[in-house]
Formats: C-alpha cells, structure tokens, sequence
C-alpha cells in the first residue's frame, strides 16, 4: 500500500541532544513538508522541499534541521537549539509543490525527559 | 495574508443528532479551504476541499461544508452524528491551494454522546 511511513511513533530525548525523525514516502511525490503540533494549536510548518536537494525554512524552522537526499525521504533532525522540543511532529507529502492534497503520516511524539 | 478561526474548540452532540463545525477565514482573495480530521495519535486525513467550484462541497463519511463568502464562512456539518465521528477537525485555508502555504485552525474536538 502507498503511504508515508513515520518512525519511531514515540521517541524520548534528553535535553541536550539532537534526535532525528525518520519520514519515508512511496507515493511518488515531489514535495515534503514537516509540520510540529502542539495541545490546542494547530499545525505549523517547519520545513517543506519541493524537489530533492532543496528544502526551505517554513515558519518555525529555528533549531531544526532537514535534507532531502532521496525523493522518497525527508528526515527531520530537532537540535539542542529548539528550546521546546516536546511536541507532535507530523510529516506530510503531496504530488506536486502546487495547488495539491497533502498526505499526512501518523506522527511521531517527541517528548524531552 | 490568510488565517483562520475555529469557533469552539470542544462540541458535544448526541448520537444522531446534527453535527455543525464553525470556521471562518480571512482572506485577501478567494480562497483555498479544507477540512481535515485526526483520529487519536494519528495524521491528518482529507475530509474535504474547496476549490471555487461548487459553494457546497461533500466530503467522506458523510460530511459536507458550504462556503459562503458573504461570511467568510466554511461551516462543517453532518446530519446525524455517529461514534465514530469522534475525532479532532481542523479547518485550513489557503491562497493559492498549494500544501506548503496551507494556514490551520486551532481544531475543535468533536465528542459524541451515547
């Protein structure tokens, strides 16, 4: 079955460290996004790329960090910078960068201990 | 600039009663308008778009939106409300239609009363 495929679903981290969430897609599609999700709040983007070996900042991409070596994967690095890190992270893809539905994964839960 | 606002950010509904989901957006040009639900711990998925063909667009189990410009509105509703439908819907609007300039609501938690 095509889909995006987020790994771990939870993931536990001490201050200090930088983790990365893993974002795999098969449904061919040209752009990524990374969305961050907190209790009550909408989803806000961090970082998109529309083609491999580009990636652009999106709203919220202080302290994060992204690479988009394969157009099947988009993996997300939170770093010692991101001041908040606990949250919900969700990766989203869409065929094109353009007026397209975007595919959501399950999320990942970061939770910094 | 575009935004959007989710009046109430929990709704209560009996088993089979009507479902109404209130969104209003703020937009400098016609809009891009979309309706998602999450499941606990889980992704987003498409309920429904609007894309400036018809005012009312039908979405998957069985929910619909009418966009109404005169109020700025994209409402959400079912007619009779089942368990299943308990989730969190989001609201999301966007300029140009494209998924990395998609603006979201805060979310309004839909709990289904036996």
């Amino acid at each position: 079955d095509g889909g995006i495929t987020q790994s771990p679903k939870y993931l536990f981290r001490k201050e200090g460290q930088n983790v990365t969430l893993s974002c795999e897609q098969n449904l061919n599609h040209d752009a990524m996004y990374w969305y961050r999700q907190d209790p009550g709040q909408g989803l806000r983007l961090i970082y998109y790329s529309q083609i491999v070996n580009d990636f652009q900042k999106g709203d919220i991409a202080e302290g994060y960090s992204v690479s988009r070596e394969k157009k099947e994967s988009f993996p997300l690095t939170v770093t010692s910078a991101q001041k908040n890190p606990t949250a919900f992270y969700l990766c989203a893809s869409s065929i094109s960068p353009l007026g397209a539905e975007a595919f959501f994964g399950q999320g990942t839960r970061l939770t910094v201990v | 600039a575009q935004s959007v606002t989710q009046l109430g950010s929990h709704v209560s509904v009996s088993e089979g009663a009507l479902v109404l989901l209130r969104c209003n957006y703020s937009s400098s040009v016609p809009p891009y308008l979309f309706w998602y639900v999450q499941y606990p711990n889980q992704g987003l998925q498409l309920l429904l778009k609007y894309t400036s063909a018809a005012t009312l667009v039908k979405g998957i189990n069985g929910f619909e939106a009418e966009f109404k410009k005169s109020e700025t509105s994209f409402h959400l509703t079912k007619p009779s409300a089942h368990m299943s439908d308990a989730a969190e819907y989001f609201c999301a609007v966007s300029l140009t239609g494209a998924a990395r300039q998609l603006t979201f609501g805060s979310g309004t938690q839909l709990t289904v009363l036996p």
